[in-house]
């Protein structure tokens, strides 16, 4: 149980490009999501978390018009990263949790690599 | 100070040694104690999950939180070359705020 997937894994685009990932919970209703950054060899870096039916609380130094976010519903968020170019290259992942079970866990998608030219 | 420390490794051992990782973390309002596994490009994945102080073990695999220490760990038995990856500690309190250690890469050599 508790599956998350992430799509696309890959995607290479041209600078400039907007990209949209998805985050889906498949066997569980998500209240919250949250959206990491992770670099090479370094540790997860939380970007932003959102909760269904909410704005997303973006973390200090993420620019909230360059990386949006849509928690429109239970099983769905989406990261949207505009405009992007090189330096947003990067491995991205999503996690969700029911906030309302109090005991569960953060439960990770498999992520999203980003390669921008 | 970090709200969760982990020694960042790398840790090598030799197919079938004992792995002992390790974590402190600084917030005595923590309860809830979490050890996740990732492969190279991929997502972590939960390998152990407790809130509250002693061991629970799954298989191989045994943790071990000691609240008067604030100090967490995994161990790994019988440890196989497919071990090999970064191993994550995690902690949270009761709301949404999670806190990750910078991961321990281990490598099992055949």
């Amino acid at each position: 149980g508790a599956v998350v997937s992430q799509h696309p894994s890959w995607v290479i685009c041209k600078s400039g490009t907007s990209v949209k990932i998805e985050c889906r919970s498949l066997d569980f209703q998500a209240t919250t999501m949250f959206w990491y950054r992770q670099f090479p060899k370094q540790s997860l870096m939380l970007m932003a978390t959102s909760n269904e039916g909410s704005k997303a609380t973006y973390e200090q130094g993420v620019e909230k018009d360059k990386f949006l976010i849509n928690h429109a519903s239970l099983t769905l968020s989406t990261l949207t990263v505009t405009s992007a170019h090189p330096e947003d290259s990067s491995f991205y992942i999503c996690s969700a949790r029911d906030f309302r079970n109090s005991n569960q866990p953060q439960h990770f998608g498999d992520g999203t690599r980003l390669s921008i030219l | 100070q970090k709200e969760v420390e982990q020694d960042p490794g790398p840790l090598s051992v030799p197919e079938g040694a004992i792995v002992s990782l390790n974590c402190t973390y600084s917030n005595s309002a923590f309860q809830y104690f979490m050890w996740y596994r990732q492969y190279s490009r991929k997502g972590p994945e939960l390998l152990m999950y407790t809130y509250s102080s002693g061991n629970k073990e799954d298989g191989r695999f045994t943790a071990q939180v000691d609240k008067s220490s604030k100090y967490i760990s995994l161990f790994i038995r019988d440890s196989q070359p497919s071990d090999s990856a970064t191993y994550l500690c995690a902690s949270a309190n009761t709301g949404n705020q999670f806190y990750f250690g910078t991961g321990t890469s281990l490598t099992v050599i055949p």
